[in-house]
């Protein structure tokens, strides 16, 4: 039972440079979420999918795109790496939009960009 | 203020001690309230959550939900070493969104 799965769990990139974060779920849930997590400022949600074929702007999109790409698999992009984006990433999924029964979450990404 | 304000901590307590974390919400809309326990270099795990007043326990975990002072506190009775982690509190918004926002934590230390 793997639950929520994301790959890579570290990456150093140089500024300017682009990547993915990818992040699958095997539960069947519908909405799926990345956050970032800095030190003192707790979680905070990037862009989040409500259900398959949509997705919405969190606290703090700027930088990021993301793409729903079926509903097991929502990747997060940074198109150009800035030094502010280090950080640590969590993709979570729920079962619906409504959040009820809250998050599972995925093992993490940390990213540096220097 | 802060949507969702924990004490930073560390909180300190000895083992088989009661650990009483606290929360606090500034949406009076909101609905759902969650605990979430996060140990070093992991990522956060789903304990509790809660809906209604009052008390909800599970195991050694109890959380406590008042809606009218708007907060929400956890409490770990028998405290075991392996309880030390940071614990996230979250809060589902009400009206106009379903979002979650999460404190920033409470850094939990058992001493063995």
């Amino acid at each position: 039972n793997a639950g929520v799965t994301q790959t890579p769990k570290f990456q150093v990139l140089k500024t300017g440079q682009s990547m993915t974060l990818q992040c699958a779920q095997d539960m069947n849930h519908n909405s799926m979420y990345w956050y970032r997590q800095d030190p003192g400022m707790g979680l905070r949600l990037i862009y989040y999918s409500a259900s398959e074929g949509t997705t919405d702007k969190g606290e703090v999109p700027n930088g990021y795109n993301v793409s729903r790409l079926n509903k097991r698999e929502f990747s997060l992009r940074l198109e150009s790496a800035a030094p502010s984006q280090t950080s640590v990433y969590f993709c979570a999924s729920s079962e619906s939009e409504a959040n009820n029964y809250g998050y599972t979450f995925g093992s993490g990404t940390r990213l540096t960009v220097v | 203020q802060k949507e969702v304000e924990q004490n930073s901590g560390p909180l300190s307590v000895p083992e088989g001690a009661i650990a009483s974390l606290n929360c606090t919400y500034s949406d009076r809309g909101s609905q759902s309230f969650f605990w979430y326990r996060q140990y070093s270099g992991k990522s956060p795990e789903l304990i509790m959550f809660i809906y209604s007043n009052g008390d909800k326990e599970d195991g050694r975990f109890t959380a406590q939900l008042n809606k009218a002072s708007q907060y929400v506190s956890l409490l770990i009775r028998d405290s075991q070493p392996s309880d030390s982690a940071t614990y996230l509190c979250a809060v589902n918004k009400g009206a106009g969104g379903f979002k979650t926002i999460f404190g920033a934590g409470t850094r939990l230390f058992v001493k063995a």
